[in-house]
């Protein structure tokens, strides 16, 4: 089956740094999406990508569709505490498939 | 209200016990999934279902049965329980395929 390599795997910064993860895979997707899970809770969409080279923002997230179609980037800029939790980027093949594929996670951890 | 809802938050049972979870959306959506997220986050698909019909059935064992009684819900049934079935259990629903509203999911422990 389709493997999202996402990486780092956990990440320690200090409040008010900037964020950045990274998913990678051997095959390509039509639509990249990227989750946040908090602690105890399911993962929430963040941002939704459709586009190669497609660049969206949501508040202090941007991420972006590689041109490729074999990757996307999650930025967050000045973190806060609340910035915490598991984030999942999730590839999607093509719009009949029915099924995506969830990277393995990026755990963040923001010391205030 | 909430969109997609599970029932029960936590379930503590013994091995070989019978369990079942319950899962329903009221986001008029037409597919349902169950997920395994294990003690290392590690988010699975298990089963998928698109207007009660099973379309994606992950190498899972047959101990475990998925239900849809209506677009709405998706139980999720677990016979013979054993140990490494301990994880939490998402249900989530799409509108097809792209975007998945999570459930707050379910946590299994096996004793």
């Amino acid at each position: 089956g389709q493997q999202l390599n996402q990486s780092p795997q956990s990440m320690f910064i200090q409040e008010g740094e900037d964020v950045s993860m990274n998913c990678t895979s051997s095959s390509i997707f039509n639509t990249w999406l990227w989750y946040k899970q908090d602690p105890g809770e399911g993962p929430v969409l963040l941002i939704a990508l459709y586009k190669a080279g497609e660049l969206t923002s949501n508040g202090r997230l941007t991420a972006q569709f590689g041109i490729t179609r074999k990757d996307s980037f999650l930025n967050i800029s000045a973190s806060i505490p609340s910035d915490v939790g598991i984030y999942f980027c999730a590839g999607y093949p093509n719009t009949n498939a029915g099924k995506s594929t969830f990277g393995d996670g990026t755990t963040l951890t923001v010391k205030p | 209200d909430t969109a997609v809802s599970q029932t029960p938050k936590y379930l503590v049972t013994q091995m070989g016990n019978d369990k079942s979870i319950k899962c329903e959306q009221n986001l008029g959506h037409d597919t349902m999934y169950w997920y395994k997220q294990d003690s290392k986050k590690f988010l699975k698909i298990m089963f998928s279902y698109n207007n009660k019909e099973l379309i994606i059935n992950e190498t899972v064992p047959n101990r475990f049965s998925p239900k849809s009684p209506d677009k709405a819900h998706l139980n999720l049934h677990i016979n013979s329980l054993e140990l490494g079935d301990s994880a939490v259990y998402f249900c989530a629903s799409s509108p097809w395929g792209e975007t998945q509203y999570f459930g707050p999911g379910t946590r299994l422990l096996v004793l």
